[in-house]
């Protein structure tokens, strides 16, 4: 059974620059995956941060990006703020079974 | 402006029945895949079924199959999950969502629903 995997938990410094990643246990993450990323805060809806790699939703800061980096889907956030501190879900367009596999989420601490 | 509006979440005993509603407006609802996502207090997110823009196709995760049922209806742009024999690990806010792919994925406030005896 595919699993997406992603990191438990993540700190950065208020101002840095932090990448989260989203890969796969068997093979690797390529654009035909559709990665896209999911920001949810405590009590809140998850929010559409960037899809198809690498666009961003609409009204999303340009300091999230989205690429691919090495085998793996990436979420880079910029100059970290202390409201980004919260919970990221990966997700990966399956083209067979379950077409939406979902990662465990990254929490995001900013300290 | 794209919404998502659940309803029908609730207090429901174990073994018992629940249909969800989602009212989708603001896109082009029949030529989108939907999908109900579920987050149990404390967890992460689960895609619990996904039925195909045209409705000849659905999925569903393994811990419902057999027991919950979704269904939608192009004419009235609304997406419905029919869950029977209810259990208490099905106790979670319910989330109707369009899935991200080449546009914008699109996600409901969500519904609760707690079975619980």
């Amino acid at each position: 059974q595919t699993v997406v995997t992603q990191e438990p938990s993540v700190s950065v410094s208020p101002g840095g620059t932090v990448t989260l990643t989203c890969g796969l246990s068997s093979g690797s993450v390529s654009t035909s995956y559709y990665p896209s990323w999911y920001q949810q805060t405590p009590g809140q809806a998850p929010r559409t941060l960037i899809y198809s790699t690498n666009t961003r939703s609409s009204g999303v800061p340009d300091r999230f990006s989205g690429s691919i980096l090495g085998n793996k889907a990436a979420l880079t956030i910029t100059g970290a703020q202390a409201d980004d501190e919260c919970d990221y879900y990966c997700v990966l367009y399956m083209h067979s079974g379950n077409p939406w596999l979902f990662g465990g989420g990254t929490k995001l601490t900013v300290l | 402006e794209v919404q998502l509006l659940e309803s029908g979440g609730g207090l429901v005993q174990p073994g018992g029945s629940l249909r969800l509603s989602c009212a989708v407006s603001g896109l082009t609802f029949s030529a989108y895949s939907m999908s109900w996502v579920r987050q149990a207090p404390g967890k992460g997110l689960e895609c619990v079924s996904t039925m195909r823009d045209s409705g000849d196709g659905t999925y569903y995760a393994d811990s419902v199959k057999g027991r919950f049922t979704i269904s939608r209806d192009n004419s009235k742009n609304t997406l419905y999950l029919q869950m029977n024999s209810l259990r208490v690990e099905d106790t979670a806010v319910y989330y109707c969502a369009k899935p991200a792919a080449g546009s914008p994925g699109y996600w409901g406030q969500g519904t609760l629903v707690t079975v619980s005896s």
